[in-house]
């Protein structure tokens, strides 16, 4: 499968204040989601980004809180925006390699906000 | 709206036995399933996929889904204590739509 690279692993930020996390693919991949999974729960799906156009939000996420760019088929940003302690989580990019393929993770990035 | 059921654990089960992982899914549409295991401190990783009614076996792990009673299930054979993790079921309806997850079962096996 795909090798997945996500950056910052982990960070500590003030409120209010943006991040931006990065995911790297060594290889074009079919599509690539975004989750979140807040302390002791599962992975909620954020958003699916889109290769050259908008991404596609879940119900409670926002694209001016979450904005999402997905320029070509091996890379992904996710920014946090305006950051809260609600915001602080772990943030997942995921992809599909291939169609019909199963998803895969990648490291995740930690994410706490003073 | 899509749901996928789990019994939040913790599961307890002494080393070198069989654990059984459960897990209901709500939308009918659902067409693939899948099972994670996550670590502490990690991210998920695939253990297994299931599409079809049956059983699928890969070493320790088996996989088992029936579509008309809406269950999928995990059987670890020979449980050994590094098989201790959350493990995370998954849905997707189809056409690699975005998966639904269980909130997890808690593993632990017990030395």
């Amino acid at each position: 499968s795909a090798v997945i690279s996500q950056k910052p692993s982990r960070d500590i930020c003030q409120r209010g204040t943006s991040l931006t996390i990065q995911c790297q693919v060594d290889s074009q991949v079919t599509m690539m989601f975004w989750y979140r999974q807040q302390p002791g729960q599962s992975l909620t799906l954020i958003a699916t980004a889109n290769q050259g156009s908008e991404a596609t939000y879940e119900s409670g996420f926002v694209i001016d809180k979450f904005p999402i760019s997905r320029p070509n088929l091996t890379f992904s940003t996710l920014t946090v925006s305006n950051m809260s302690p609600e915001d602080s989580s772990i943030y997942l990019c995921s992809v599909v390699g291939q169609p019909n393929q199963p998803q895969h993770f990648g490291d995740g990035t930690r994410l706490s906000i003073l | 709206q899509k749901e996928v059921e789990q019994n939040s654990g913790p599961l307890s089960v002494p080393e070198g036995a069989i654990a059984s992982l459960n897990c209901t899914y709500s939308d009918r549409v659902s067409q693939s399933f899948f099972w994670y295991r996550q670590y502490s401190g990690k991210s998920p990783e695939l253990i297994m996929s299931i599409y079809s009614n049956g059983d699928k076996e890969d070493g320790r792990f088996t996989a088992q889904l029936n579509k008309a009673s809406q269950y999928v299930s995990l059987l670890i054979r020979d449980s050994q204590p590094s098989d201790s993790a959350t493990y995370l079921c998954a849905a997707e309806t189809g056409g690699n739509t975005p998966l639904v997850f269980g909130k997890g079962t808690r593993l632990s096996v017990i030395a």
